[in-house]
């Protein structure tokens, strides 16, 4: 069974905190994506890698960077937490290319205050 | 442009079946997937269909037409633990793109 796992099921952070959510996959799968989604907007991607020190920009990557130092944890910074940031976070790994089969993990709830 | 639409809600009783359809619109088309997401879990994989057709998994089923971009799940003997959050998904040429999902109550 693929795995995904993620840091925090809940968090709760102050406006201009900088924000470290984790994941790790232990399927040995190339390509790794941070999405949110939000009530009524879905499933929006924020970044995504297909590599190692590899990245690309999904469709919301404004005030999100993301690392991956290693090819099973994929992490995504918030720079500055704002209180438009508060949603769920998700994190998902795929074998294959980019519109593979994606497994997700539980997610991360944040809230910005 | 890019359009993906479901119904938002969606209820039914037990040990029926329901049909949740999904139209979308896409400049590119490599296929659809379905996704199940109890609240507060991760979505979890259910189908993939590229062809058209009925696919067919036990109690859950799904159907595309390309010609119409159109897809439907179709879910039998409904159990209380179907209840849930069911959300298309589109290949797009190099992309994946989702729906905002219905959610189905099922009630005894």
């Amino acid at each position: 069974d693929v795995k995904v796992t993620q840091s925090s099921r809940y968090l709760v952070k102050r406006t201009g905190e900088k924000v470290f959510l984790e994941c790790v996959q232990d399927m040995d799968h190339e390509n790794m994506f941070w999405y949110r989604q939000d009530p009524g907007l879905g499933l929006r991607l924020i970044y995504f890698s297909y590599d190692v020190k590899m990245k690309e920009k999904g469709d919301i990557p404004e005030g999100y960077s993301v690392s991956r130092e290693k090819k099973e944890r994929f992490s995504l910074i918030l720079e500055s937490a704002s209180t438009n940031q508060t949603s769920m976070y998700l994190c998902a790994s795929s074998l294959g290319p980019r519109t593979d089969t994606q497994y997700f993990g539980p997610g991360t709830r944040l809230t910005v205050l | 442009g890019q359009n993906i639409d479901q119904p938002t809600e969606m209820t039914a009783t037990e040990g029926a079946i329901v049909q949740i359809n999904c139209t979308y619109q896409t400049s590119g088309f490599n296929g659809l997937f379905w996704y199940q997401q109890h609240a507060g879990e991760a979505p979890t994989f259910l189908s993939y269909n590229v062809l058209d057709g009925l696919e067919e998994k036990g109690r859950f089923s799904s159907f595309l037409s390309r010609s119409k971009g159109y897809s439907y799940l179709l879910l039998k003997e409904l159990q209380m633990k179907d209840s849930a959050s069911y959300l298309c998904a589109v290949r797009d040429t190099d992309k994946l793109i989702f729906g905002t999902g219905t959610r189905l109550q099922v009630f005894p």
